[in-house]
C-alpha cells in the first residue's frame, strides 16, 4: 500500500519561508498527482496546491508545490509567512483504488 | 456560487443507524464526483469513498468498504453517508467535498459531527 509521511510539526517566524515535506512509501510519488490542503482550527480544509504545482484561484502566490523524484517526496513551500498561515497541512495522492492522505503537519507561525 | 451544505450534528447510541446528507447547489450536481472524508477527534483526514451522482457509480476505500454506504439522490442534489449499526469508534467529523474536473477537492461542506456514545 502507498503511504505518505509528513513531519508532525514545523514552526517558523512571520515573514520567513517554510517547507513541508511529504514522502511517499510503497510507490513513486511522481506516479500520481499530489494535492495539498490547509485546515485552520475549526474549519473545513481548502486546497492550496493541486496537480503537484498548481494553485487554485484565490490562493496567494506565496504558496508553491514541487516534486522531487530522487527523494520520492513532494513539498509545500510557503514564503512570506503570515500568522493566518498557521494551520494543519495535508498532502494527498492516490493508490490503485484509494485516495491517500498524509498524516498532516501542524504549522506554527510564531 | 458553489455550495455543499451538510446536515446538522448528530448524537447517537451504539447500534443505532444514521444517514447524514450533503446538498449541492450552484453547479450541475450530476457532473462532479462527491467524496466523503472522515476526521476523528484530533486526527488527520481519511478518504472514505466517492460517488458520481450522475449514475451513482461508487468507489470505497478498502478501510471503509462494508462499514458505510454512500448514495445519492440526483433529483434533490443530495449525497448521503449512512451506517446501519454505529460504533463508538465512528465518532468523528465527516466532510463531503466536490471533486473538480482537475481531480482535486475544490469545494467542501462545513462538516457533520457524529458522536456515538452510550
Amino acid at each position: 500500500n502507498f503511504m505518505l509521511t509528513q513531519p508532525h510539526s514545523v514552526s517558523e517566524s512571520p515573514g520567513k519561508t517554510v517547507t513541508i515535506s511529504c514522502t511517499g512509501d510503497g510507490g513513486s510519488i511522481a506516479a500520481n498527482y499530489v494535492q495539498w490542503y490547509q485546515q485552520r482550527p475549526g474549519s473545513a480544509p481548502i486546497t492550496v496546491i493541486f496537480e503537484d504545482i498548481q494553485r487554485p484561484s484565490g490562493v496567494p502566490a506565496r504558496f508553491s508545490g514541487s516534486i522531487d523524484s530522487s527523494s520520492n517526496s513532494a513539498s509545500l513551500t510557503i514564503s512570506g509567512l503570515r500568522t493566518e498561515d498557521e494551520a494543519d497541512y495535508y498532502c494527498q495522492s492516490y493508490d490503485t483504488v484509494n485516495w491517500v492522505f498524509g498524516g498532516g503537519t501542524k504549522l506554527t507561525v510564531l | 456560487e458553489v455550495q455543499l451544505v451538510q446536515s446538522r450534528a448528530e448524537v447517537k447510541k451504539p447500534g443505532e443507524s444514521l444517514k447524514i446528507s450533503c446538498k449541492g447547489s450552484g453547479y450541475i450536481f450530476t457532473s462532479n464526483w462527491i467524496a466523503w472524508v472522515r476526521q476523528m477527534p484530533g486526527k488527520g483526514l481519511e478518504w472514505m469513498g466517492i460517488i458520481y451522482p450522475g449514475d451513482s457509480d461508487t468507489k470505497y476505500s478498502p478501510s471503509f468498504q462494508g462499514q458505510v454506504t454512500i448514495s445519492a439522490d440526483k433529483s434533490i442534489n443530495t449525497a448521503y453517508l449512512q451506517w446501519s449499526s454505529l460504533k463508538a469508534s465512528d465518532t468523528a467529523m465527516y466532510y463531503c467535498a466536490r471533486q473538480s474536473v482537475a481531480g482535486y477537492l475544490d469545494f467542501w461542506g462545513q462538516g457533520t459531527l457524529v458522536t456515538v456514545s452510550s
